[in-house]
C-alpha cells in the first residue's frame, strides 16, 4: 500500500520565521510528488516535482525532490500571516491511471 | 480556472438515507476524481474516473459507487449513509497533463445524523 507521511503535522511559528515542512514516502512506481496549499477551502497547486535536485520556486515558497532517500522538503522563508494553512504532499503513484496519495497534512499557524 | 461545480455544498440527512454528490465541469477533462477529507486523516482517494463508464476504487471506496455517464458530471452515491461518512467531500480534475495537477472544487460538507 502506498504511504506519505508528513511531518510535523502542525507548527507555530512568527511572522518573519523559516519553516522547513517534511515530506517522506514509500510507494510502489514514483511518478511524481506535488505540494498543495489548503486554507479555508479547496487544495490550491503549488509545486509538481519529478526529479532530484532541482528545486522549484515561487516567491518566497521552495522545494525540493530526494529520489533515493524518498522524501520532499517544502520550505518557506519570510513566513507571512497569509502562508497559515494546511500544506498537503502527494505522491503519484503511476501505473496506466493517474491518481494522487495524499499525506495528512501540515497545519501551519504563522502569528504576527 | 477548471469550471467544476459540486452540488450540494451542504447537506444534513439521517442515517440510512442514499445521498448523491454531483460533480460537474464545464471543460472536457478526461480524469475525475472524489475524496474525502477528515481531521487527522488528510485527503483519502474513494473513487476515480478516467472516462466515460470507466471508474476504479480509490483506498476508501466502502459504502460508496459512482457514475460517469458523460464526461461532465461524475457522481458519489452513498446508498445508505452511515455517521462515519460525515465528512467534506471534494471533487477534483485533472487539468494539468504535464504537470500533473488536480484542481479542486469547493467541497461538498455532509453531516449524517
Amino acid at each position: 500500500e502506498d504511504k506519505v507521511v508528513q511531518s510535523p503535522l502542525s507548527l507555530v511559528v512568527h511572522e518573519g520565521d523559516t519553516v522547513t515542512l517534511n515530506c517522506s514516502y514509500e510507494v510502489t512506481n514514483f511518478r511524481s510528488l506535488l505540494w498543495y496549499k489548503q486554507e479555508k477551502k479547496a487544495p490550491t497547486f503549488l509545486f509538481m516535482l519529478t526529479s532530484s535536485g532541482i528545486e522549484k520556486k515561487s516567491g518566497r515558497l521552495s522545494s525540493i525532490l530526494d529520489k533515493k532517500e524518498l522524501f520532499s522538503i517544502l520550505n518557506i522563508t519570510a513566513t507571512q500571516t497569509g502562508d497559515s494553512a494546511i500544506y498537503l504532499c502527494a505522491v503519484n503513484s503511476g501505473g496506466s491511471n493517474y491518481k494522487l496519495t495524499f499525506g495528512k497534512g501540515t497545519l501551519l499557524t504563522v502569528n504576527p | 480556472d477548471a469550471g467544476i461545480t459540486q452540488s450540494p455544498r451542504h447537506k444534513v440527512t439521517e442515517t440510512g438515507t442514499p445521498v448523491t454528490l454531483r460533480c460537474h465541469q464545464t471543460e472536457n477533462h478526461r480524469y475525475m476524481y472524489w475524496y474525502r477529507q477528515d481531521p487527522g486523516h488528510g485527503l483519502r482517494l474513494i473513487h476515480y474516473s478516467y472516462g466515460v463508464k470507466d471508474t476504479d476504487k480509490g483506498e476508501v471506496s466502502d459504502g460508496y459507487s459512482v457514475s460517469r455517464s458523460k464526461t461532465e458530471d461524475f457522481l458519489l452515491t452513498l446508498e445508505s449513509a452511515t455517521s462515519s461518512q460525515t465528512s467534506v467531500y471534494f471533487c477534483a480534475l485533472r487539468t494539468g497533463r504535464d504537470t500533473g495537477e488536480l484542481f479542486f472544487g469547493e467541497g461538498s460538507r455532509l453531516t449524517v445524523l
